[in-house]
């Protein structure tokens, strides 16, 4: 089955704490993003990747890194987490970033 | 302003009425997503247009490049159509979102 698997579903953590979560999927996609969606705000590009180790920053980058040493996967990391950072992630791939979208189940994060 | 905008950002509507969604965008684009959010917060793709009109069972979906806007119709809407519809705007690899449509349908 066609997917994009993203873990963890919930996550809490404290400030400062470095975290990793993780993004796969299994369509030979070349182009992988990550959002961020806060009430009010709704959905905001983080970082996308166009293909093996070409990634760049999308609209609020600030406080996240990315990697994309292999095409299936990539992982969103928060180096030291603030209150701020607490979000609804979703990450989602494509043939590119015009053709449709398939989006992963999402991660509720929490940083007290 | 927002790049994307859309409208109305609330729709309450019987079971069978047929509904219309709106967005407007004033950056160049690529392509056009139209997404759809249950209330479990899953994402769906519905379409993706660069021109045109698109249609997928009740949905369908319209684009006016001239005019940068679209339209997302649903027919015979029911209460599992109740959702956020979110629209997107792509192009160069930057995507810019629309603050989403939630859509209640009553029986």
């Amino acid at each position: 089955e066609a997917q994009v698997t993203q873990n963890p579903r919930y996550l809490i953590t404290v400030t400062g704490k470095k975290l990793t979560v993780t993004c796969s999927q299994n369509m030979n996609h070349e182009y992988m993003s990550w959002y961020r969606q806060d009430p009010g705000l709704g959905l905001r590009q983080i970082y996308y990747s166009m293909n093996v180790e070409v990634t760049d920053k999308g609209d609020v980058p600030e406080g996240y890194k990315v990697s994309r040493k292999e095409k299936r996967n990539f992982p969103l990391i928060l180096e030291s987490p603030s209150p701020n950072q607490t979000s609804l992630y979703f990450c989602a791939s494509s043939w590119t970033g015009g053709e449709k979208l398939f989006f992963g189940s999402g991660t509720q994060l929490s940083v007290l | 302003k927002n790049e994307v905008e859309q409208s109305p950002q609330n729709l309450t509507a019987q079971e069978g009425e047929f509904i219309t969604i709106n967005c407007s965008y004033s950056v160049g684009i690529s392509a056009l997503h139209w997404l759809q959010q249950h209330p479990g917060g899953g994402i769906v793709s519905l379409f993706m247009l660069s021109s045109g009109k698109k249609k997928h069972g009740r949905l369908i979906a319209t684009i006016n490049i001239q005019e940068k806007h679209s339209s997302l119709h649903i027919t015979a809407s029911h209460p599992r159509d109740s959702a956020v519809y979110i629209c997107a705007a792509y192009n160069n690899n930057d995507m810019r979102f629309g603050a989403g449509t939630r859509l209640t349908v009553k029986p």
